[in-house]
């Protein structure tokens, strides 16, 4: 069965500083992997995906995330936080019938 | 182009009262899912239609929890009678192939 870790629950960084969420998964076939960010009261919003090709995805606010199928995981980077990117972080991993999502981790930034 | 609507965004009710929440997936959206999502953690998968059929439910708790896609557009999510620890937030989600894109969701008080 699929499943997604996300190992960090909280993560706090200074803004300007470089941030790196780890997400590994397991799956049986070649998996869809994504990353969604929540805002407090807000819905899912998708920043990224990977389906095939280059392991390395750019996503939207500067994010990119690589996938590294050795070490099942799928981690997203930015190399400057925003005071802005504060929000809960979710990976997800599905095929073309499913998603399942990790519990996620609440980036704090520090001014 | 209209995202995935759901209402109400916000619902109280006392415990074993009944409620229902409406989803609206973007046009020619195939697969819909209902995913809860408890504080503070990830969103969990309930219910998975593909047009008007089930794709999956495990997840879903049958003795309460009741879904339907009539004419495989609009879905309704139904609890009844409701428990405290099904406060959450419920969140639906549309796909045309992989990529989910997600309502704003309804938020569930039971008191």
């Amino acid at each position: 069965a699929q499943s997604v870790t996300q190992p960090d629950i909280h993560i706090t960084v200074s803004e300007g500083a470089s941030l790196e969420l780890r997400c590994n998964y397991s799956y049986g076939a070649t998996p869809y992997l994504f990353w969604y960010v929540q805002s407090p009261g807000q819905g899912l919003q998708l920043l990224l995906k990977y389906f095939s090709g280059d392991t390395l995805v750019q996503g939207i606010k500067g994010f990119e995330a690589e996938f590294k199928r050795s070490q099942s995981s799928f981690n997203l980077r930015k190399p400057s936080v925003h005071w802005s990117d504060a929000a809960e972080y979710f990976c997800a991993v599905g095929g073309s019938n499913d998603m399942r999502f990790g519990a996620g981790t609440r980036l704090t930034v520090k001014p | 182009e209209a995202g995935v609507a759901q209402s109400p965004r916000y619902k109280i009710i006392e415990k074993r009262q009944s409620v229902a929440f409406w989803c609206n997936p973007i046009s020619g959206h195939a697969t819909l899912y209902w995913y809860q999502q408890i504080l503070g953690q990830g969103p969990k998968l309930l219910i998975q239609f593909q047009n008007n059929g089930v794709v999956d439910d495990s997840q879903l708790p049958k003795d309460r929890f009741s879904a339907e896609r009539l004419k495989g557009v609009d879905s309704t999510l139904k609890i009844q009678p409701a428990k405290l620890e099904d406060s959450a937030v419920y969140l639906c989600a549309s796909s045309l192939v992989t990529e989910a894109f997600f309502g704003q969701g309804t938020r569930l008080t039971v008191v």
